[in-house]
């Protein structure tokens, strides 16, 4: 149990374009969703708490605007990248809370690359 | 402000002990995660420890002190497999959220 899935696994596009990234909790509903981007050898940043009905709540830094998330249902979050530029290239990963509301469970990550 | 860090990268033999220290300076502590992460896919959870004290796992072992601010992992009987990259993460009150470490690259030779 605790599966949760993103799609695509990794997408590449042009500059200027938009790109929407689905996190997707299997075999549970998750009111809470995160949203985190990965450099190479870096760690985890948080950029976003997505609650399902609600805003997402942004952290520090992370424009609003540019990075759009939307928790549509119990089991579905989705992150769109608007306008990406090269310097938007990242591992985007997204994590479910379950349902006790004590652990993260992990989709296996979005690779995104802008030309 | 929060600061976690770790050491930034490790080397053990195989069949080797290491232990990946992580110190954190954060508010509103509600216990500590470690992840496994192999290059290029998702972090994989090896513990979680709320209270002051060693929890035990197999190979896995992680210790944690609330008042030191302190924690580590410990790896036992390392095998070839466990070279990749660890992260320490707290966990905050406010929205269950995780703060990550910096992460610690493990490399193991034979």
């Amino acid at each position: 149990g605790a599966v949760v899935s993103q799609h695509p696994s990794w997408v590449i596009c042009k500059s200027g374009t938009s790109v929407k990234i689905e996190c997707r909790s299997l075999d549970f509903q998750a009111t809470t969703m995160f949203w985190y981007r990965q450099f190479p050898k870096q760690s985890l940043m948080l950029m976003a708490t997505s609650n399902e009905g609600s805003k997402a709540t942004y952290e520090q830094g992370v424009e609003k605007d540019k990075f759009l998330i939307n928790h549509a249902s119990l089991t579905l979050s989705t992150l769109t990248v608007t306008s990406a530029h090269p310097e938007d290239s990242s591992f985007y990963i997204c994590s479910a809370l379950g349902l006790a509301g004590n652990e993260q469970f992990f989709g296996p990550g979005t690779r995104l690359t802008v030309l | 402000g929060q600061n976690i860090d770790q050491p930034t990268e490790m080397t053990a033999t195989e069949g080797a002990i290491v232990q990946i220290n992580c110190t954190y300076q954060t508010s509103g502590f509600n216990g500590l995660f470690w992840y496994q992460q192999h290059a290029g896919e998702a972090p994989t959870f090896l513990s979680y420890n709320v209270l002051d004290g060693l929890e035990e796992k197999g190979r896995f072992s992680s210790f944690l002190s609330r008042s030191k601010g302190y924690s580590y992992l410990l790896l036992k009987e390392l095998q070839m497999k466990d070279s990749a990259s660890y992260l320490c993460a707290v966990k905050k009150t406010s929205f269950q959220k995780l703060v990550f470490g910096t992460g610690t690259r493990l490399l193991v030779s034979p």
